[in-house]
């Protein structure tokens, strides 16, 4: 079965730093991997996704994501976060197969933002 | 754009009543997902729908229905709603063919008295 494991269930950045939040996931086979974010009271949004090719994945917003095989990961990136980037995120997992368009979410990481 | 709409943003209902929450599409897309989203628990799938009539329990059906009578529509059923369903449900829906990224819905916050 497939899972996503978000270590981090809160981080908090200063507004202009850096941020990479860690998305580790187990899936047997080839996964689609995508990352969603949510901001206060709405809905899941997609800020970018990976189902082949290049392993350097680039998102809406300045965000990328890295999908690294022998380390079963894909860090979302952004070299420098704005106050409106606060909101919690979402890493997902699906299978590679025609007709299966389950998707299993991590439990979330909350992102803070301080001036 | 793919519009998914949900009923209601907020509702509020009393123990043992029976709850129906709505989520329509507009892009003529074959899957339809219901979660809900508890703080820590990420998202967990209720039930999905992959044509008309057509549906599959998912991680945690128990206590819930769903009725998928047009390929648009999709509604989730508390049939005595309890306490512990009180949460935000998230509607969402994908074309057929691949884990294409699912479109979501604002969500319900549901909050059963």
């Amino acid at each position: 079965a497939q899972s996503v494991t978000q270590p981090d269930i809160h981080i908090t950045v200063s507004e202009g730093a850096s941020l990479e939040l860690r998305c580790n996931y187990s899936y047997g086979a080839t996964p689609y991997l995508f990352w969603y974010v949510q901001s206060p009271g709405q809905g899941l949004q997609l800020l970018l996704k990976y189902f082949s090719g290049d392993t350097l994945v680039q998102g809406i917003k300045g965000f990328e994501a890295e999908f690294k095989r022998s380390q079963s990961s894909f860090n979302l990136r952004k070299p420098s976060v704005h106050w409106s980037d606060a909101a919690e995120y979402f890493c997902a997992v699906g299978p590679y197969i025609f007709g299966n368009e389950k998707l299993t979410f991590g439990t979330g990481t909350r992102l803070t933002i301080i001036p | 754009d793919v519009k998914v709409t949900q009923s209601s943003r907020y509702l509020v209902k009393r123990t043992g009543e029976k709850v129906f929450l709505e989520c329509v599409q507009d892009m003529d897309h074959e899957n339809m997902f219901w979660y809900r989203q508890d703080p820590g628990l990420g998202l967990r799938l209720i039930y999905f729908s992959y044509d008309v009539k057509m549906k599959e329990k998912g991680d945690i059906p128990e206590g819930y229905s769903v009725s998928r009578e047009k390929k648009e529509r999709f509604s989730l059923i508390l049939e005595s709603a309890s306490t512990n369903q009180t949460s935000m449900y998230l509607c969402a829906s994908t074309p057929v063919g691949g884990a294409y990224e699912q479109y979501f819905g604002p969500g319900t916050r549901l909050t059963v008295t």
